[in-house]
């Protein structure tokens, strides 16, 4: 069965506090891949990143960063420096080779306070 | 535009009445899926299309659901004899089959339904 599980139902942090979201996942196959959205009060969701399951290098994208980890089935998200403006709801979610449909995480909802 | 539009973006209904909510993909996408996502909520997969093929319909949570997608472009969701419990944000999104373009989806701004 395919499954995203994301623990952490909410996370206050103070401005300028690094913040790491995880997300574990659950799959048999040996091919898919995983993604992060990001879903600000303005409700629309907007893509962060696409990682594939053969492709374990992790990545940086200016205060963001990504650890893909298929030794323990985790795809987590780290924010460095958080700022008020990173506030949202954030998802993982995983596609298997072969299919369309997304398994999505249950989101965390990040509050950066000033 | 170049991005998902959907419409209404508000829509305010009464109990027992249908609605029917329009989305727009990005041109030349080949898959289109609705969500729903309630007050606080995940998504929650509704239905998808792929090109020709027959759509998964697995999500729809009853049969007062349905949905179809004219020409592999626009879809429209209708939810027959409306319920309160129907009330929620409708998501649909967009994405290109092609490995080639990351299989990322593309998210409309979404409809909010409220069933009074």
């Amino acid at each position: 069965a395919q499954k995203v599980t994301q623990a952490q139902t909410e996370i206050s942090v103070v401005e300028k506090e690094d913040v790491t979201l995880d997300c574990v996942y659950e799959t048999r196959d040996t091919t898919y891949y995983l993604f992060w959205y990001k879903q600000p009060p303005s409700g629309e969701l907007v893509f962060l990143i696409r990682r594939n399951s053969f492709d374990e290098q992790n990545e940086i994208s200016g205060r963001y960063s990504w650890n893909f980890q298929k030794s323990t089935s985790s795809f987590n998200f780290t924010i460095t420096a958080s700022q008020v403006v990173d506030s949202a709801v954030y998802f993982c979610a995983l596609l298997t080779s072969g299919t369309y449909k997304y398994i999505f995480g249950t989101g965390t909802r990040l509050k950066v306070l000033a | 535009g170049a991005g998902v539009s959907q419409s209404p973006s508000n829509k305010v209904t009464e109990k027992g009445k249908d609605v029917e909510l329009r989305c727009d993909p990005i041109s030349g996408h080949t898959a289109l899926y609705w969500y729903r996502q309630s007050l606080g909520q995940g998504l929650e997969f509704l239905i998808y299309f792929q090109g020709n093929s027959a759509p998964d319909k697995s999500g729809l949570p009853s049969d007062r659901f349905s949905a179809e997608r004219t020409g592999g472009s626009v879809s429209t969701l209708t939810i027959q004899r409306t319920q309160q419990e129907d009330s929620a944000v409708y998501l649909c999104a967009s994405s290109s089959a092609g490995l080639e373009f990351g299989y990322e989806q593309f998210f409309g701004p979404g409809t909010r339904l409220t069933v009074l």
